[in-house]
């Protein structure tokens, strides 16, 4: 069955600094994609990035990147340069694509406050 | 191009009084989700339609709890005789379908249920 843990309830930062989200996650399909969400204050779940399994490079988008450990199964997601709106709950979840649902398991979340 | 749409925001119910939860999709979107969000137990799967038939129901309580999808524009969900236990943020997704690079489910901004 599948799994994901997010072991940080909670995270800072200084304005400016770059900050690392972690999640490990358990699945025995092959393919798979991790993506990441932000939970504003309102409740809006917002899409930020994914990252299949077969492909070896980290994705970028924008600010955010992640570091992909298939091995290890787990993944991060980077904030750079982080700013105090990109405060939030960030969500790690875990797409089975061999099940082809595209059904989304959720971590519990990391609250993270930037600090101006 | 707006986003995916749920009604109303927030919902107050009496114990026993039933509650209809409503979501538009963005246009296009082949596929909606329901997601059911608590404090206790974070974020849970409930159902999801794919071209408006439903095809996992495999979270939604078996009693009380039912969704439809009568056309491509709108979902809802229904909750008969609420009980205080139903308490929570109900948010539906959308995407543009479940395979391939496309199965990114985008959030509406959810509908917080109160049972009294």
């Amino acid at each position: 069955a599948q799994r994901v843990t997010q072991v940080q309830p909670t995270g800072s930062s200084q304005w400016g600094e770059e900050v690392t989200l972690d999640c490990s996650y358990e699945t025995s399909e092959y393919f798979y994609r991790i993506f990441w969400y932000r939970q504003l204050f309102s409740g809006e779940m917002v899409f930020l990035i994914y990252q299949p399994s077969f492909d070896t490079q980290n994705q970028r988008s924008g600010r955010y990147s992640v570091v992909f450990q298939k091995s290890f199964k787990s993944i991060s997601l980077v904030i750079s340069a982080s700013q105090p709106e990109d405060s939030g709950t960030y969500f790690c979840a875990l797409s089975e694509l061999g099940t082809n649902t595209g059904k989304l398991t959720f971590g519990d979340g990391t609250v993270l406050t930037v600090k101006p | 191009n707006a986003g995916v749409i749920q009604t109303p925001r927030h919902k107050v119910t009496g114990k026993g009084q039933e509650a209809t939860l409503w979501c538009e999709p963005i246009s296009g979107h082949s596929a909606v989700f329901w997601y059911r969000q608590t404090i206790v137990q974070g974020l849970e799967f409930l159902t999801y339609f794919r071209n408006q038939a439903p095809i996992d129901d495999s979270g939604m309580p078996k009693e009380r709890f039912s969704a439809q999808m009568p056309n491509q524009s709108h979902s809802t969900l229904k909750i008969q005789s609420t009980q205080p236990q139903d308490s929570a943020v109900y948010l539906c997704a959308s995407s543009l379908d479940i395979t391939g690079s496309q199965n990114t489910l985008y959030f509406g901004a959810g509908t917080r249920l109160s049972v009294l």
